[in-house]
């Protein structure tokens, strides 16, 4: 399964754009990027997907380089109520029961 | 996610106690998993189960024992609960999507707060 390595924290304010990026150099050729968001007291929250280049939903971007080995989640004019702990997992159905939560990063939006 | 349900919220007990945390779901995934958290870390996994016949390991199952009772219906026990055993425990479902190659997506309980003295 391949590392991911995220900023451990991050501050923001109110109504700025956000962008979290991970590292997964050793990504296989199979693996799909997920994101994950966690408030505190309750369990993670599946976010966004992707494999390649750009994928948008209704809350957030994920950016994905040709090479891979690296993605940013972006989430466009964050409120206080976005502040909670995002993880970056990668992984590929088969891994599924396996999917490793690192320390995730910290984001704390003020205002 | 409340189609993920866990009992109890909230538990304390004692050394060499024997507890169970119970987990029901109500989105007919045949996948559900148990993870602990501890302060500052991220999950880690238990157990494990893709239908009801199946039981696996995860990272740290020494400890704990689990129960697929049905495909709803997902137990984590501890024998003998220990101090260190204190954490967040969340279970989580998935769905499996036979010809889909991407990683499935996890719905999480709300989690249950394990106190050991």
């Amino acid at each position: 399964l391949a590392k991911t390595t995220q900023p451990i924290s991050m501050d923001s304010y109110e109504g700025q754009e956000v962008n979290i990026t991970c590292s997964h150099n050793n990504i296989a050729t199979n693996d799909y990027i997920t994101w994950y968001q966690q408030f505190p007291s309750q369990g993670p929250r599946f976010i966004i997907q992707g494999y390649k280049t750009k994928v948008t939903n209704e809350v957030a971007s994920l950016f994905i380089p040709a090479d891979r080995k690296s993605s940013t989640l972006s989430l466009p004019r964050v409120s206080l109520s976005d502040t909670a702990v995002y993880y970056c997992l990668v992984g590929r159905r088969g891994n599924t029961g396996k999917l490793i939560f690192g320390q995730g990063t910290t984001l704390q939006v003020k205002p | 996610d409340a189609d993920v349900t866990q009992t109890p919220r909230n538990r304390i007990t004692k050394t060499g106690k024997r507890i169970m945390l119970e987990c029901s779901q109500t989105k007919g995934h045949d996948r559900m998993y148990w993870y602990r958290q501890d302060p500052g870390l991220g999950l880690r996994l238990i157990y494990y189960s893709f239908d009801v016949k199946d039981i696996n390991k995860g990272e740290i199952s020494d400890g704990y024992s689990v129960s697929r009772q049905a495909q709803a219906k997902f137990s984590l026990s501890l024998e003998s609960a220990i101090p260190n055993q204190t954490a967040l425990y969340f279970c989580a479902t998935s769905d499996a999507a036979p010809l889909a190659p991407y990683q499935e997506t996890q719905y999480f309980g709300p989690g249950t707060r394990l106190l050991v003295l």
